[in-house]
């Protein structure tokens, strides 16, 4: 069984640029789900992907979008990049909407310079 | 607004004794809580949880109390080992939310020989 992977594990932009992160979900998950984590922070809910379209949205601007694939993958685009985007992005996926566990990958760590 | 609180960002106990992790929550619409475990380098993995209906859930060296009157649980680890050496999220959900998890900081773990 293939478990939740993510790429670039790591990646440098400078402010104002676009960056997109991928994620491959858990064989036979149909949610996605995008989280930040600042340093010494938790995980951040970003927003939730469903069958393709967004379930759910946590307390980021509208230059944080995401897609959803047909075969479940996903990708989280973060345009205008600024200093404080920089942060580890997890992806998590799950068999069902309403949260119980969550499968996470190990994420992808962007520095906004 | 922190919803979900981990006051200690670090604990320390010797290998065989008992680690004990506290969390409080302000949402009393939280009716799921869950436990994940992180090592270095790699995403939070689902550790163990418990619904709002129980006060007690075990998993074998792992066990979670939940006290709804005072909106707090705990993560107790016995026997604790090295192995066990990690940081320990808090997490909640639910309240019509339920497709997102609200995580603490974090507590970072130490198990000594």
């Amino acid at each position: 069984e293939t478990g939740v992977t993510q790429s670039p594990t790591h990646l440098i932009k400078t402010r104002g640029q676009q960056v997109t992160l991928r994620c491959s979900s858990q064989s036979g998950h149909n949610t996605v789900s995008w989280y930040q984590q600042a340093l010494g922070q938790g995980p951040q809910f970003i927003f939730q992907y469903y069958r393709e379209e967004e379930n759910g949205r946590g307390n980021f601007p509208p230059r944080f979008s995401g897609l959803q694939f047909p075969n479940y993958s996903s990708e989280l685009n973060v345009n205008a990049l600024e200093l404080d985007d920089s942060a580890l992005y997890l992806c998590a996926s799950s068999i069902t909407r309403s949260t119980g566990e969550l499968f996470f990958g190990e994420g992808s760590r962007l520095t906004v310079l | 607004d922190q919803q979900v609180k981990q006051n200690s960002p670090s604990l320390s106990v010797q290998e065989g004794r008992i680690s004990i992790l506290n969390c409080d929550y302000t949402n009393s619409m939280f009716d799921y809580f869950l436990w994940y475990k992180k090592y270095p380098a790699e995403g939070p993995t689902f550790l163990i949880s418990i619904s709002s209906i129980k006060d007690k859930n075990e998993d074998g060296r792992f066990t979670v109390f939940l006290n709804k009157s005072a909106k707090h649980l705990s993560l107790h680890i016995v026997p604790s080992q090295p192995g066990d050496s990690a940081v320990y999220f808090c997490a909640a959900s639910g309240g019509g939310s339920n497709y997102k998890l609200t995580f603490g900081k974090g507590t970072l773990l130490t198990v000594n020989p």
